[in-house]
């Protein structure tokens, strides 16, 4: 696609329920990160691919949070036990290898009640 | 550790006026630098950036930032602002020295710059 593909654009969960939030990098693209943005605590890292491995997944808040990435392409972020402080847009964004350029998707708008 | 802080959450000028939204960073290594915009209920976009070389970098829209190592910042600056610079900005600093291959951020808290007509 033209962009980076993020789905759903807004989901809304019940607490202790599971959720997978899909990214769809701009073909060719072989990194792509995860990002937070919530209101308490900003713009956040999260993981990196490079391909289908994740080489640094330091900013995952939890063992509740994992990600994976299949055929160098599309990217789930699976929460799983959802509670009230994992409201937040997610953002995804992918880059060429060895380019600063990240391009961002329009995010995940995850609400947990 | 690096870390970005950004003076001033909120920013109002008038349609026409400078705009000047401040950041400072912190990094133990070179620093790779960033602007990022975001409208409402958009993603990120990215404004302008500095690597290497000449200090004074141009990005889209008009807008412009200069990397002062002495002083540590990174302000980003536009001559004239438009009704349609209304936005959260965001700077951000490259944590992974480039060498590592890739591009991990740590962002400031952001600034939402309004204008008036």
């Amino acid at each position: 696609g033209a962009g980076v593909s993020q789905s759903p654009s807004n989901k809304v969960t019940e607490k202790g329920k599971d959720v997978e939030l899909r990214c769809d990098p701009i073909s060719g693209h072989t990194a792509l990160y995860w990002y937070r943005q919530s209101l308490g605590q900003g713009l956040e890292f999260l993981i990196y691919f490079q391909g289908n491995s994740a080489p640094d997944k330091s900013g995952l808040p939890s063992d509740r949070f994992s990600a994976e990435r299949t055929g160098g392409s599309v990217s789930t972020l699976t929460i799983q036990r959802t509670q009230q402080e994992d409201s937040a847009v997610y953002l995804c964004a992918s880059s060429l290898q060895g380019s600063e350029d990240a391009f961002f998707g329009q995010g995940t708008r995850l609400t947990v009640v | 550790a690096q870390s970005v802080t950004q003076l001033g959450s909120h920013v109002s000028v008038s349609e026409g006026a400078l705009v000047l939204l401040r950041c400072n960073y912190s990094s133990s290594v070179p620093p790779y630098l960033f602007w990022y915009v975001q409208y409402p209920n958009q993603g990120l976009q990215l404004l302008l950036k500095y690597t290497t070389g000449a200090t004074l970098v141009k990005g889209i829209n008009g807008f412009e930032a200069e990397f002062k190592k002495s002083e540590t910042s990174f302000h980003l600056t536009k001559p004239s602002a438009h009704m349609s610079d209304a936005a959260e900005y965001f700077c951000a600093v490259s944590v992974v020295p480039f060498s590592g291959g890739y591009n991990k951020l740590i962002f400031g808290a952001g600034t939402r710059l309004a204008v008036h007509p």
